[in-house]
């Protein structure tokens, strides 16, 4: 009973190719979030979606673009892959804002190796 | 530049004695803070949060004291136990519903020694 899921968890591929991570969330939040974790180990923010409307977009390369097709998704769609796009890719989620709170509630990450 | 940062990478305490976890930031907007948990392999836990209205949070072992004025927070794990070993990060957001994501430290890898 996932709250917030990846697929796939390992994504291995070669240079030029174009792939995609899916991610779903079952906690009924409005706002989701796209994470990359670098070699250096630092989580910093790609893309926050909110009602299918992207919010920010944080100086990300357009070949990353993230898909949502419904509240529960937001797909992040990788065109022309370099090698420095190897990195684990977090998902994550973020409910109605409440006063005092912006919790988010990660998912287990996707590890891709560009090669 | 470095808006949260944990300057210990690692940490090594004895089970049953206290953990303490540090973390400063230097964006005086932020005004939400949260500590996360990391095993290998998985995605971030949330583990516990303050607002900056309050200055301590308590949630079982764990504690989060707030010290707005040095732009300091610290995370107190008492007793600590073997399962706590893993990398905690601390994260900060901003006004504005979290829209600018969550800015995160580096980690502090806890270990537990029996």
């Amino acid at each position: 009973d996932t709250a917030v899921s990846q697929t796939p968890k390992y994504l291995v591929t070669q240079m030029g190719n174009d792939k995609s991570i899916k991610c779903e969330q079952n906690l009924g939040h409005d706002t989701m979030y796209w994470y990359k974790q670098d070699s250096k180990k630092f989580l910093k923010i790609m893309f926050s979606y909110n009602n299918k409307e992207l919010i920010i977009n944080e100086t990300v390369p357009n070949r990353f673009s993230p898909k949502s097709p419904d509240k529960a998704h937001l797909n992040l769609h990788i065109n022309s892959l370099e090698l420095g796009d190897s990195a684990v890719y977090f998902c994550a989620s973020r409910g109605t804002l409440e006063v005092g709170t912006d919790t988010q509630y990660f998912g287990p990450g996707t590890r891709l190796t560009v090669l | 530049d470095q808006q949260v940062k944990q300057n210990s990478p690692s940490l090594s305490v004895q089970e049953g004695r206290i953990s303490i976890l540090n973390c400063d930031y230097t964006n005086s907007m932020f005004d939400y803070f949260l500590w996360y948990k990391k095993y290998p392999a998985e995605g971030p836990t949330f583990l516990i949060s303050i607002s900056s209205i309050k200055d301590k949070n308590e949630d079982g072992r764990f504690t989060v004291f707030l010290n707005k004025s040095a732009k300091h927070l610290s995370l107190h794990i008492v007793p600590s136990q073997p399962g706590d070993s893993a990398v905690y990060f601390c994260a900060a957001s901003a006004p504005g519903g979290g829209a600018d994501g969550l800015t995160f430290g580096k980690g502090t890898h806890l270990i537990i020694q029996p």
